[in-house]
């Protein structure tokens, strides 16, 4: 099946760097959304990208989508401790309600 | 956003048994799913949970031994069953609707241990 890789797989940074995470598709993507999970919790959704080139800012986050649909970043600028956590991207070529989840990057804050 | 409950958090099973994860809505949804994530790991989706039809099952799950129930809108049951050792595991539910962007609201996850 299709997967979905993402990388770095691992970040430690310093509070106040900043962090990139890549997601990568071998296939043209219909839709990309991206989540973050705390340390002990669930999945939540962030956004979503549609839109080939998109580019859309959520105060220090700011998420693209490539102009070949087939990858995406997520940006952060100015880390801080509250953005531990592990990132996901979740793919779909269909354009429908299935996601197929990337393989995440684990983000560590130093304080 | 929807508020989403999962029961039982977590429990540790005997190999060969089986247990019932139940998922519960505060609103009426029309998509339900059932994901694994093992520690560390990424999400791997199991199933997509159909009201008043038979789920539809991912590649590598089958039927037998993740049996799903929808009963209704807002309400769905995920039962492993015969667990061994390599279903430990944390079993999650989510939710969409059936209009864009299908953004996934998650449950807070059942932590599975099988000895």
């Amino acid at each position: 099946g299709q997967q979905v890789m993402q990388i770095p797989q691992y970040q430690h940074v310093q509070e106040g760097e900043d962090f990139t995470t890549y997601c990568n598709s071998s296939t043209t993507l219909s839709n990309i959304q991206w989540y973050k999970q705390r340390p002990g919790g669930h999945p939540v959704f962030l956004i979503q990208l549609v839109k080939s080139g998109e580019v859309k800012k959520q105060k220090r986050l700011t998420f693209q989508f490539g102009e070949a649909k087939k990858n995406s970043s997520l940006h952060i600028t100015a880390t801080q401790t509250t953005d531990v956590g592990t990132y996901f991207c979740a793919v779909t070529t269909s354009g429908t309600y299935k996601y197929i989840f990337g393989t995440g990057t684990r983000l560590k804050v130093l304080a | 956003s929807a508020v989403i409950s999962q029961k039982p958090s977590r429990d540790i099973c005997q190999r060969g048994t089986s247990l019932t994860i139940q998922c519960q809505v505060d609103s009426q949804v029309t998509m339900m799913f059932w994901y694994r994530q093992q520690p560390g790991q990424s999400l791997t989706l199991i199933a997509t949970a159909n009201q008043g039809s038979e789920a539809t099952y991912e590649s590598g799950f089958v039927i037998d031994k993740f049996p799903i129930s929808r009963p209704n809108l807002t309400f769905s049951t995920l039962t492993v069953s015969n667990m061994s050792p390599e279903d430990s595991s944390i079993y999650l539910c989510s939710v969409s609707g059936t209009l864009g962007p299908y953004e996934q609201y998650f449950g807070p996850g059942t932590r599975l241990t099988v000895t």
